[in-house]
Parts: structure tokens; C-alpha cells; sequence
């Protein structure tokens, strides 16, 4: 089964800084697809980012990037100019090739504080 | 926002009593999920549907049935409540198998069994 790996429990980050989410994920899969989802206190879960395991460039969303290591099954996430609004829980996902559930799995998450 | 709507968002129930959680989504999207999420567990995956009538379980789905019976409503059962189920529900929706596909997802439930 595939397992994806936060080692991350908590994180702080000063406001206007950046700061990096550590994420680690085991497959034998070739192509699958890698996501970072935001949980504010709200509940909701908010789609960030998602990288395709072909592709090499690693994906950008505005202050937000990713550091996609293949060989190393690694996939952190960039926040840069760190804002308010950007605490959260943070979840690293990975997907599979399309098959039974195409479901994703999830990392136990990092939460980050903001600090004004 | 993606038209998902959980009901209820908040239910306190007792030990052994059954209990139904309903999503509902206006996507028409074909796959629909069960998760559950809770501290040092992240996500874990209940039971999906991929189809009317069409489910299958996920890697907790113990406890747990669901049924599906038109594209927009599905159903998540607790059979027979107990303490280890207190837990936040999710429930997403996808439009079909694909790697990019995004999953959308509900506000989730916050179940307490007592």
C-alpha cells in the first residue's frame, strides 16, 4: 500500500517569511500525481498545489511551490511571503493511476502557525 | 465552490445506535467518498462509490456501510455506533478516474459517539 509520510507535526514560520513542509511518500508506481491541501479551521479542505511525477519542473501557484524529488520520493512545499491567512493544516497527498478507488492517500499533516 | 453539502455538520449520538450521514453533491460527478479523518491518521478512506449502486470499501471500512442509490446522494451507515468511530466525516466527489483529477470535498461531519 502506499503510505505518504509528514514528520512534521507542527511548524511555525514568521509573517513575510517562508517556510518548507516536509512530505515523503513510498510507491512503485511510475506516473501518479502528488497534491497539497489546506485545512484552515474552518474544516474546509482547499486544494494548493499538485505535481505530476513526469513531469521534472516543479509546479508554482503564486507564493506557493514545490520541491519534487522522484529518485528521493520527496515532495515539500514552499511557502513564500508567509501571510495570516496561510495557518492551517496542511495535507500532502498522493495519487495512483486511475484503478479501483483512484484514491488518494494522505500524510497525517503539519499544522502551521503564522507569526505576526 | 464545488456543490457538496454534508448533513448533518454536527451529531452526538450514543453507543450502539445507528447512525446515517449524508452527502449530497449538485456536480454530477461520477466518484463519490467516504473519509474520515482523525489526529496523527490524517485522511483514510471509508468506502467510495463509483456509480449508482456501484461502491466498494476503503481501507477502514469496518463499522461501515453505504449505499448509493442516485448519482447525487451518498450514504455512509453506522451500524451499530461505537466510541472508536468519533471521528470528523468527509465526504468528496471527483468527476472521473484520472491522476490531475481534483478531489472536492465537503465541510465535513464531526461525529461524537457517547
Amino acid at each position: 500500500a502506499q503510505t505518504v509520510t509528514q514528520s512534521q507535526p507542527e511548524m511555525s514560520v514568521q509573517e513575510a517569511e517562508t517556510v518548507t513542509l516536509s512530505c515523503t511518500y513510498d510507491t512503485s508506481e511510475s506516473d501518479y500525481y502528488l497534491f497539497w491541501y489546506k485545512q484552515p479551521p474552518s474544516r474546509q479542505m482547499i486544494l494548493v498545489i499538485r505535481q505530476e511525477a513526469y513531469k521534472q519542473q516543479n509546479a508554482t501557484e503564486n507564493r506557493f511551490s514545490v520541491n519534487f524529488q522522484k529518485a528521493a520520493k520527496s515532495f515539500s512545499l514552499k511557502i513564500s511571503d508567509s501571510q495570516l491567512g496561510d495557518a492551517a493544516m496542511y495535507f500532502c497527498a498522493y495519487r495512483s493511476p486511475p484503478a479501483g478507488a483512484n484514491n488518494l492517500f494522505f500524510g497525517t499533516g503539519t499544522r502551521l502557525t503564522v507569526i505576526p | 465552490d464545488a456543490g457538496i453539502t454534508q448533513s448533518p455538520r454536527h451529531k452526538v449520538t450514543e453507543t450502539g445506535t445507528p447512525v446515517t450521514l449524508r452527502c449530497h453533491q449538485t456536480e454530477n460527478h461520477r466518484y463519490m467518498y467516504w473519509y474520515r479523518q482523525d489526529p496523527g491518521h490524517g485522511l483514510r478512506l471509508i468506502h467510495y462509490s463509483y456509480g449508482v449502486k456501484d461502491t466498494d470499501k476503503g481501507e477502514v471500512s469496518d463499522g461501515y456501510s453505504v449505499s448509493r442509490s442516485k448519482t447525487e446522494d451518498f450514504l455512509l451507515t453506522l451500524e451499530s455506533a461505537t466510541s472508536s468511530q468519533t471521528s470528523v466525516y468527509f465526504c468528496a466527489i471527483s468527476v472521473a478516474p484520472g491522476l490531475n483529477t481534483e478531489a472536492f470535498f465537503g465541510q465535513g461531519t464531526r461525529l461524537t459517539v457517547v
